[in-house]
């Protein structure tokens, strides 16, 4: 079974960089999919951050691709997020789900099918 | 960057009831490129639908997706009381994903 489970501060002040970090059971990074971050603040909608492939090939929200890096170890299995210079407005719930992008064997899909649990972030001194 | 709006922002109906979500893109998307989602209090979002109409693996025959080029919908056939949560539309497209703001279906 394939879990999938958010680890980081909880607390991050303002102008500093927020770091969480995906550790990724029961799957291999290295065979593929897509892995991605999502957030959600308080109250709010869903919104995606980035994704990384097992190459490292990344793509981002273009509202946030000035302040974010995705990167991935697949020797822990694990992958990451750092935002920069956070405000406030970064205060959210952090998710990190698996990527599917492409033919399943039937036909086409794109979507995220497993999820972590999430981990809040507060943004505050 | 492809724009979703849902409608209605909130629904308030009975179990039993029917239930039908709506997801509008800004323009013309394939098919294969809207999920949808049902999200509950404190809880991750899970995946319902894929490719518009293919229901994700362990989801009842309750739930459907239906739609094409601009219009998609969600349909809960006979509401249980475990359905009442946010649900949520997203594309892909251009290597990003978009979600919808999200409907609320909550129990009348």
């Amino acid at each position: 079974q394939v879990q999938l489970q958010e680890s980081g501060p909880g607390l991050v002040k303002p102008s500093e960089t927020l770091s969480l970090t995906c550790s990724v059971s029961g799957y291999s990074i290295d065979n593929g999919y897509y892995w991605s971050w999502i957030r959600q603040p308080p109250g709010k909608g869903l919104e995606w951050i980035g994704s990384i492939y097992h190459t490292g090939s990344t793509d981002y929200n273009p509202s946030l691709r000035s302040r974010v890096t995705i990167s991935v170890d697949t020797s822990k299995n694990q992958y990451s997020l750092k935002v920069t210079s956070v405000t406030a407005a970064d205060t959210a719930v952090y998710y990190c789900a698996r990527d599917w992008r492409g033919w399943d064997s039937v036909d086409y899909y794109y979507h995220m099918d497993v999820w972590g649990k999430g981990t809040t972030v507060t943004v505050s001194s | 960057e492809i724009v979703l709006t849902q409608s209605p922002g909130t629904l308030s109906l009975s179990p039993g009831e029917r239930a039908t979500l709506s997801c509008r893109a800004s323009q013309s998307v394939g098919s294969r490129y809207l999920a949808w989602y049902q999200q509950k209090p404190g809880q991750a979002p899970r995946l319902l639908i894929s490719g518009a109409s293919s229901r994700a693996t362990g989801i009842p025959d309750r739930f459907s997706g239906t739609g094409s080029g601009t219009d998609f919908t969600l349909t809960i056939s006979r509401l249980e009381p475990g359905d009442f949560a946010v649900y949520y539309c997203q594309h892909y497209g251009n290597s990003l994903y978009t979600f919808g703001q999200g409907t609320k279906l909550e129990i009348k």
